[in-house]
Parts: C-alpha cells; sequence; structure tokens
C-alpha cells in the first residue's frame, strides 16, 4: 500500500512564525500536488510540482519535491491567520489513474 | 477556470432514502472524476475512479452497490447512496480532470447526514 505521510499532524502557531510541513513516502511520484482545505469545503489546489529538486514559491508559501520526487515540503513564511486550515499533499503515481492523499496537517495560526 | 460544481451542498434525510450528489465540471470536459469520503479531521479516502461513459472503478472495501457512480457526460458524474443509514453519514466530495497526469480540481463538497 503507497502511504503519503506528512508530519506535523497538528500544528498551532503565532501570527508571524514560520513553519514547514513535509509529505514523506517511500514511493516516487510523477507528480504531486499541495491542497488546503477549510471546514466545509473542498481541497483547493496551491501548486503542482512535477520534477525533482523543483521549488516553486506562492507569495509566503515555498514549495519543495525532493530530488528523488519520494518527498516534499511546504513553508510558510510570517504565517498569518488567514492560513489557518488543513494542508494535504496528493500524489500520482506513474502508470496509474488516480491519486493518493496524505495524512493531512491542520494549521491553525493565532492572531 | 477548473471550476467543479457539486450539488447539494447539505442533505439531511431519514434512513433508508437514497440519496443522488451531483457533480459538474463547469468550463472544462471532465474524463475522469473521484468520489471521496472525508471523516471529521481526516484526511480523504477515494471510494471510486469514474471514467465518462465506462463502468466506476471502485476501491477495495467500498460496495458498488450501496454507492452507484454514473458518468454519463463529460461534464456530469453523480453519485447516489442508496437506501442510506446513520453510518453513511459524511462529507463526500467530488473531483474533476481534464486528463491523465492532469491535477484534480475539486467540488466544495456534500455533508450528508442520515437520521
Amino acid at each position: 500500500t503507497q502511504l503519503l505521510e506528512q508530519s506535523p499532524q497538528f500544528l498551532s502557531i503565532q501570527e508571524g512564525e514560520n513553519l514547514t510541513v513535509y509529505c514523506n513516502s517511500s514511493s516516487v511520484f510523477s507528480s504531486l500536488q499541495w491542497y488546503r482545505q477549510e471546514p466545509g469545503e473542498g481541497p483547493v489546489l496551491l501548486v503542482t510540482v512535477v520534477t525533482g529538486g523543483e521549488v516553486k514559491k506562492l507569495k509566503r508559501l515555498t514549495f519543495q519535491f525532493g530530488d528523488a520526487r519520494k518527498d516534499s515540503s511546504l513553508h510558510i513564511t510570517a504565517a498569518q491567520p488567514g492560513d489557518t486550515g488543513l494542508y494535504l499533499c496528493a500524489a500520482q503515481t506513474s502508470g496509474t489513474y488516480k491519486y493518493i492523499f496524505g495524512t493531512g496537517t491542520r494549521l491553525k495560526v493565532l492572531a | 477556470g477548473a471550476v467543479v460544481s457539486q450539488h447539494p451542498s447539505w442533505v439531511i434525510c431519514k434512513s433508508g432514502t437514497s440519496v443522488k450528489i451531483e457533480c459538474r465540471s463547469l468550463d472544462f470536459q471532465a474524463t475522469t472524476m473521484f468520489w471521496y469520503r472525508q471523516f471529521p479531521k481526516q484526511s480523504l479516502m477515494l471510494m471510486a475512479t469514474s471514467n465518462e461513459g465506462s463502468k466506476a472503478t471502485y476501491e477495495q472495501g467500498v460496495e458498488k452497490d450501496k454507492f452507484l457512480i454514473n458518468h454519463a457526460s463529460l461534464t456530469l458524474s453523480t453519485l447516489t447512496v442508496t437506501s442510506a443509514h446513520p453510518e453513511d453519514s459524511s462529507f463526500y466530495i467530488c473531483s474533476a480532470r481534464n486528463g491523465v497526469g492532469q491535477p484534480q480540481h475539486f467540488g466544495d463538497g456534500t455533508r450528508l447526514s442520515i437520521l
């Protein structure tokens, strides 16, 4: 069974702090996505990474895909209360048609 | 772009009722749609994958006679929870994509509560 383990599971920080969320697996992926989900809503796509070692930035969010395409990280700089939510990584393995989701990281940013 | 509409957003009904949930891609053709179930404070669990014009592929442990999926067009897939019971209460989310390797885009989910 392919698993995507996210860490930490829960994170509560003060506004202005930095944080990093990790998404790890023993499998190699052709692509990996990061989503943010708010209560009662569907996940919203933040980014897709495809190339090993790739780094993408989205305002205060920095996403990195591991060189071996087995892991990824999401770094948030100067977190704000609006960043609060459930962060999910998802990956599609080569040759398959479906995605597996990470275990999720629930982030709460306190004002 | 890439908007997925899911309807209804909230359903409350009695045990034994069948409930249909619709998932529409509004501005793109969805060759594949996925149906997920999410329990409180947990990640998404894939239930089934539907490709337009063919039978859905169900994940292990998901009863295909309980969760009927139809993907009759490139913009619409439906999930029918047949004879729903309280244990079927959950948050159901669909997603759609327009080709292999493309990212999936999610609907806003349907909260199903069976009394």
